[in-house]
Parts: C-alpha cells; structure tokens; sequence
C-alpha cells in the first residue's frame, strides 16, 4: 500500500518556540493531506485540511496563525506549531487519501510533541 | 450533529470471538472505517464499507448497516498482538473522517 512518513517522529522543544512538522508521501500523489492531533486516551481531532497550491481549511476553533500549514508540493504538506506552548504536547498525524473517492486514507507514523 | 458511538472498552480471550460495535449519525454518508491502533503509534487501516453487508478480510470482518446506522468489526482467532484501540470512522458528504473515540480491546490468555 501507499506509505507515508513524518518527521520528525518525536520533538522536545522549549516553551515559545516553533516546531516545523513534514508529511510526505513517498510513492503517490496527494493533492490533499489532513492533519490530526491526538491527546492521551483520546480520538483523532482534525486540526485542518491541506490543500495543495491553495490555503488550508482550519476546524473551528484551531488558530490558523498559531498553526501553519503549507502544502507546496503534490508529495509535501508541513505543519509548523510557532511560539509552542506545554498545552500544544501531543501526538500529530497527519494522512493522505490514496485514491480519487477518499475511500482508503493512509497515514503518517505520527510525530510526539513535547513541549517543556 | 455528527456522532461516532463506540464502547469504551472491551475484554476477551485469547483464541475467541470478539464483535465491536459502532453507530453513527454523519452528514451525508461516503463510507464507514475501521482503524487498529496500537498505544503510541499511528491508525493501521482495517476496513472499509460503503455498502451494507459483510466484507471479510482474515480474522476480521466488517459489517454496515446503512438504514441503522451500525457497523461492527468482528475479530476471530483472537491473538495477544490483536490488543489495541479500534477506532470507528464515518465519512461524511465532503469527505471527512468523523471519528469514534475508539474502543480499547484488552486479550487475556
């Protein structure tokens, strides 16, 4: 199947500054990536849809300017957490769909966010 | 609303049958997932169902009820490996993912 990868897999950074997360995918093109944040013992929460050469779509209530999202290639969309906070700590995924009808998603490894 | 309902937690035996059910109420319906997750990594995709019935796939099967708005992963054989969370998923019209909160699946020996 479609393989997609993050990195980095896991990131300590300090209170206030800004972590860059990539999504690729490795062997297909994805014009739209999705981005999650998981709490501990809790579902996925989608932050936002990554369109590519276009903005992204925020969910209420995500802050688009504390969460960058650029998609600028077919295989690429990065998520950057600026000015990070001990309440951004979480586990970010992103995924792919991997075919035309959205009806297989394929997702990154995850990345663990620890902020101090 | 859009709304995924699964149990919380559930535990079985090793080598037995386990049924996790879901229900969901999505806007517009484009498909209902299965997911595996194991504690600290990313969902493994199981399932897929758009139509109703069962697909099987192994030790898992799928089933979707569109007029009930249901579906159930069914696990045979179970194995230790096969403790994890398993996470529902409807898709709505515009093609997002409404998740469930995923059920825990505890094996015992």
């Amino acid at each position: 199947g479609a393989v997609v990868s993050q990195h980095p897999s896991r990131v300590i950074c300090k209170s206030g500054t800004s972590v860059k997360i990539e999504c690729r995918s490795l062997d297909f093109q994805a014009t739209t990536m999705f981005w999650y944040r998981q709490f501990p013992k809790q579902s996925l929460m989608l932050m936002a849809t990554s369109n590519e050469g276009s903005k992204a779509t925020y969910e209420q209530g995500v802050e688009k300017d504390k969460f960058l999202i650029n998609h600028a290639s077919l295989t690429l969309s990065t998520l950057t957490v600026t000015s990070a906070h001990p309440e951004d700590s979480s586990f970010y995924i992103c995924s792919a769909p991997g075919t035309p009808d959205y009806n297989e998603q394929f997702f990154g490894p995850g990345t663990r966010l620890t902020v101090l | 609303g859009q709304n995924i309902d699964q149990p919380t937690e559930m535990t079985a035996t090793e080598g037995a049958i386990v049924q996790i059910n879901c229900t969901y109420q999505t806007s517009g319906f484009n498909g209902l997932f299965w997911y595996q997750q194991h504690a600290g990594e990313a969902p493994t995709f199981l399932s897929y169902n758009v139509l109703d019935g069962l697909e099987e796939k192994g030790r898992f099967s799928s089933f979707l009820s569109r007029s009930k708005g249901y579906s159930y992963l069914l696990l045979k054989e179970l194995q230790m490996q096969d403790s994890a969370s398993y996470l529902c998923a409807g898709m709505d019209s515009n093609y997002q993912l409404i998740w469930g909160a995923g059920t825990k699946l505890i094996i015992k020996p």
